[in-house]
């Protein structure tokens, strides 16, 4: 099956900073996602995004399908921005989603 | 209006028992999934179900049981519940497996003791 791995596993920042997270992908996806787990649990989708770049607010997301990774921006950190992010893809059919372990991430204020 | 829900929150229970967890989604999709996240926040996926027909049955064992009585709801059983069992287990939803992305419930949190 794809295996999935995301870099940094943790990452400390000071608020304001930025910073890059990293997803690889062993084989062709036609289904990539970026997910903020926070605090509390819950699991926020943040980036539906296959392949291409976009950008809401602060965070923007890059995937070069073609070389098989993803990765995640963020801008001016915020202590709200505190939590795992978690990559996800899927291949053929888009139904079986792989997880990858996560980059858990402090801002510190 | 919550998008995906699910019941109970909270779930503690003794080895043996019999649980169910329910979802439900107001979002229209006709993908529903079950994952499990274990201690080490590492998800998988247990279940997907699209149409209401089971596509993706991962290996789970068949104490677990899903039901899906349409395509807004997936309903989650377990039997004879195990020490290993515990762990939040999340339900989500996608339009299709290929069209946008999977909405999230907010979990169940599962102890079994």
């Amino acid at each position: 099956g794809i295996q999935v791995e995301q870099s940094p596993p943790d990452l400390i920042l000071q608020e304001g900073a930025n910073s890059t997270l990293r997803c690889n992908f062993s084989d062709s996806v036609n289904n990539l996602q970026w997910f903020h787990q926070n605090p509390w649990g819950q699991l926020i989708n943040l980036f539906y995004i296959p392949s291409g770049t976009k950008q809401n607010g602060r965070l923007s997301a890059t995937t070069v399908a073609t070389e098989r990774y993803s990765l995640l921006y963020i801008s001016s950190s915020q202590t709200t921005d505190s939590g795992v992010y978690f990559c996800a893809v899927a291949g053929t059919g888009g139904f079986k989603t792989i997880f990858g372990a996560g980059t858990r991430l402090f801002v510190k204020a | 209006d919550t998008a995906v829900s699910q019941t109970p929150k909270y779930l503690v229970t003794q080895m043996g028992n019999d649980k169910s967890i329910k979802c439900e989604q107001n979002l229209g999709h006709d993908t529903m999934y079950w994952y499990k996240q274990d201690s080490k926040k590492f998800l998988k996926i247990m279940f997907s179900y699209n149409n209401k027909e089971l596509i993706i049955n991962e290996t789970v064992p068949n104490r677990f049981s899903p039901k899906s009585p349409d395509k807004a709801h997936l309903n989650l059983h377990i039997n004879s519940l195990e020490l290993g069992d515990s762990a939040v287990y999340f339900c989500a939803s996608s339009q299709g497996g290929q069209a946008g992305g999977q909405y999230f419930g907010p979990g169940t949190r599962l102890t079994v003791t």
